[in-house]
């Protein structure tokens, strides 16, 4: 069975900090798609990243961030410098199998950034 | 890059009346369609997807239907709407071939059965 786990149901910054989104996942499959989505107030779900389960390396995309670590099932989001932009909810995703046709979804974590 | 269009942004519909939600997509040909469901303060679930014209996949019984009359169109339908049937509707679009595994999605409908 797949899983996606998003701990942190809502968190708050001050604007300028920097904040960590949690994501944990559980897959019997060896290869996989890990994936990032925001969702700003319209709604709308804006792809950000997409990680294969062969690849480990780190990505840095201007003041994102993402951590992915096998060892311990986390493909974790960092923001740098937050900004009042960044206010959204984020889902983790994951794809087992390459080809497959269902993302599984976390419940997501609502991020606000205060001015 | 695909362009991935839904219409009605907004609906109210009373309880046991039909519904057709509409889904098109531009910029790529035969994509794999998907239409997802996100009740309030929750996460997505896949209620179909399509491989192809006429093909439907559904992940979960229930009060709705799918349909794909054309290359770039997916449709989501209900003879009689349930209230337990609001929420938001995203269709979602994905290039098939190896290396394109990547879903994108339209804006959005935002469906409220009275």
């Amino acid at each position: 069975a797949q899983k996606v786990t998003q701990a942190q149901t809502e968190i708050s910054v001050v604007e300028k900090e920097d904040v960590t989104l949690d994501c944990v996942y559980e897959t019997r499959d060896t290869t996989y798609y890990l994936f990032w989505y925001k969702q700003p107030p319209s709604g709308e779900l804006v792809f950000l990243i997409r990680r294969n389960s062969f690849d480990e390396q780190n990505e840095i995309s201007g003041r994102y961030s993402w951590n992915f670590q096998k060892s311990t099932s986390s493909f974790n989001f960092t923001i740098t410098a937050s900004q009042v932009v960044d206010s959204a909810v984020y889902f983790c995703a994951l794809t087992p199998n390459f080809g497959a046709n269902n993302l599984f979804f976390g419940t997501g974590t609502r991020l606000t950034v205060i001015p | 890059s695909q362009t991935i269009h839904q219409w009605p942004a907004t609906l109210v519909q009373p309880v046991g009346s039909p519904l057709s939600l509409e889904c098109t997509v531009e910029g790529t040909s035969n994509p794999n369609l998907y239409w997802y469901r996100q009740a309030a303060g929750r996460g997505l679930q896949l209620l179909f997807y399509s491989v192809g014209i006429g093909q439907i996949s559904s992940e979960v019984p229930q009060n709705l239907s799918a349909s794909r009359p054309q290359d770039r169109q997916f449709i989501l339908s209900s003879k009689k709407l349930l209230l337990s049937d609001s929420g938001f509707y995203l269709c979602a679009c994905e290039r098939t071939g190896q290396g394109e595994e990547t879903q994108y999605f339209g804006p959005g409908t935002r469906l409220l059965v009275l």
